[in-house]
């Protein structure tokens, strides 16, 4: 059982340059999310869908778009690396979004912008 | 916005040592999340709470979410080699689930064999 898959695990950038975070899980999961992790930050929510066709912002979704491409996949997409976009993506899902559904996370995209 | 404040940062100890880890919010908390990370992987579930003075056990570690349900522990009793990671807590304060979780900045644990 593969759970949540992401792609590429490691990425350079050069800033100005556009790429995007390919994540998808296998566990029929309605909700999909997009964290970054910075040390001293912790994680914080960039993005979620909630459910196919629907996405809503998190806390820091400036620079950033998300595609819900089907139940199993969710983008992440930066139009336009900035040094700051440097940090550790993960991708998580769950069966519902309300109380009582732990996250279940990828293994991370580590993403350098130079 | 929700502040979640995680005890200690880091922690030594040696194998066989019981710990605690302490994880406190200024708001009263609907679910309290565990969670375990090691260096290059993601977060691996450990544990959920959501009831006032719920506790629940794996293995060899217990978490329990006080009364007041502001404040979440996790207890780790004779630890091992295998305990050593990152532990961070998640929370949902507004009752939204799990489309608001906060997060703690996490607790690196080492165990020295």
């Amino acid at each position: 059982n593969a759970g949540v898959t992401q792609t590429p695990k490691f990425q350079v950038l050069k800033t100005g340059q556009s790429m995007t975070l390919q994540c998808a899980q296998d566990m029929n999961h309605n909700s999909m999310y997009w964290y970054r992790q910075d040390p001293g930050m912790g994680l914080r929510l960039i993005y979620y869908s909630a459910s196919e066709g629907t996405t809503d912002k998190g806390e820091v979704p400036n620079g950033y778009n998300v595609s819900r491409l089907n139940k199993r996949e969710f983008s992440l997409r930066l139009e336009s690396a900035a040094p700051s976009q440097t940090s550790v993506y993960f991708c998580a899902s769950n069966k519902l979004g309300g109380a009582g559904s732990p996250l279940h996370f990828g293994n991370g995209t580590r993403l350098t912008v130079t | 916005s929700q502040e979640l404040e995680q005890s200690p940062q880091s922690l030594i100890v040696q194998e066989g040592k019981n710990l605690t880890i302490n994880c406190t919010s200024s708001k009263t908390l609907y679910g309290l999340y565990w969670y375990k990370q090691k260096y290059g992987e993601g977060l691996i579930f450990l544990m959920m709470l959501q009831k006032g003075g719920e506790e629940k056990s794996h293995e060899k570690i217990t978490a329990k979410l006080d009364e007041k349900k502001q404040q979440s522990s996790l207890h780790i009793t004779a630890s091992q080699p295998s305990h050593a990671g990152i532990y961070l807590c998640g929370a949902d304060s507004s009752g939204a689930g799990s489309y608001q979780l906060t997060f703690g900045k996490g607790t690196k644990l080492s165990v020295i064999p």
